[in-house]
């Protein structure tokens, strides 16, 4: 069993709409949870950090944490041709020395 | 968010050269820096964890010998490829973790050996 999952896609979803991605963690002790955006060709770049079970929403995006299901997710709102992507959800341990395990990514396409 | 600045952004060399690849995280210290490598299309690969100090932790089947790592101070890891051959061509990407524990990329490098 993979230690991050993720639905590789792509994801398709109009313009307008919301894009749910979904991630499972094998980890229990995982404690920091984290959403990357990476462009083709390019690195990835931090959408969102979250720590406790609940929600957590910067803008257009929501990121969603469920640790007793192991699960994660983020949600876009009104969605743009911008936003396609491929989208990396990434666990740690808690503590800076402690790298990252990351999924293999959900590609996201948003057509107009 | 912080920002990790990475050097050069492309990079040809011939076969059996030795490559440098610089990470500098620019407004905070970093005591631990990650280095990944990604081939087209498919996902980050951990190769190696570089700790400020001492001596870097590799990850199953990377080459020690063959990816040196310094970390020689707060601010700055190197990646050297050594003896470069086109299967080491790839996107090299280093990250470092802020105070907050969020994972900031440099821009990568994209190495191609001929």
């Amino acid at each position: 069993q993979k230690e991050v999952e993720q639905n590789s896609g792509p994801l398709s979803v109009p313009e307008g709409a919301i894009a749910s991605l979904n991630c499972t963690y094998s980890d229990r002790v995982s404690q920091s949870f984290f959403w990357y955006r990476q462009y083709s060709g390019k690195s990835p770049e931090l959408i969102m950090s979250i720590y406790s079970n609940g929600d957590k929403e910067d803008g257009r995006f929501t990121a969603q944490l469920n640790k007793a299901s192991q699960y994660v997710s983020l949600l876009i709102r009104d969605s743009q041709p911008s936003d396609s992507a491929t989208y990396l959800c990434a666990v740690s341990l808690s503590g800076g020395y402690n790298k990252l395990i990351f999924g293999a990514g959900t590609r996201l396409a948003v057509h107009p | 968010g912080a920002v990790v600045s990475q050097h050069p952004s492309r990079v040809i060399c011939k076969s059996g050269t030795s490559v440098k690849i610089e990470c500098r995280s620019l407004d905070f210290q970093a005591t631990t820096m990650f280095w990944y490598r990604q081939f087209p299309k498919q996902s980050l690969m951990l190769m190696a964890t570089s700790n400020e100090g001492s001596k870097a932790t590799y990850e199953q089947g990377v080459e020690k010998d063959k990816f040196l790592i310094n970390h020689a101070s707060l601010t700055l890891s190197t990646l050297t490829v050594t003896s470069a051959h086109p299967e080491d061509s790839s996107f090299y990407i280093c990250s470092a973790r802020d105070g907050r524990f969020e994972a900031f990329f440099g821009q990568g490098t994209r190495l191609t050996v001929v």
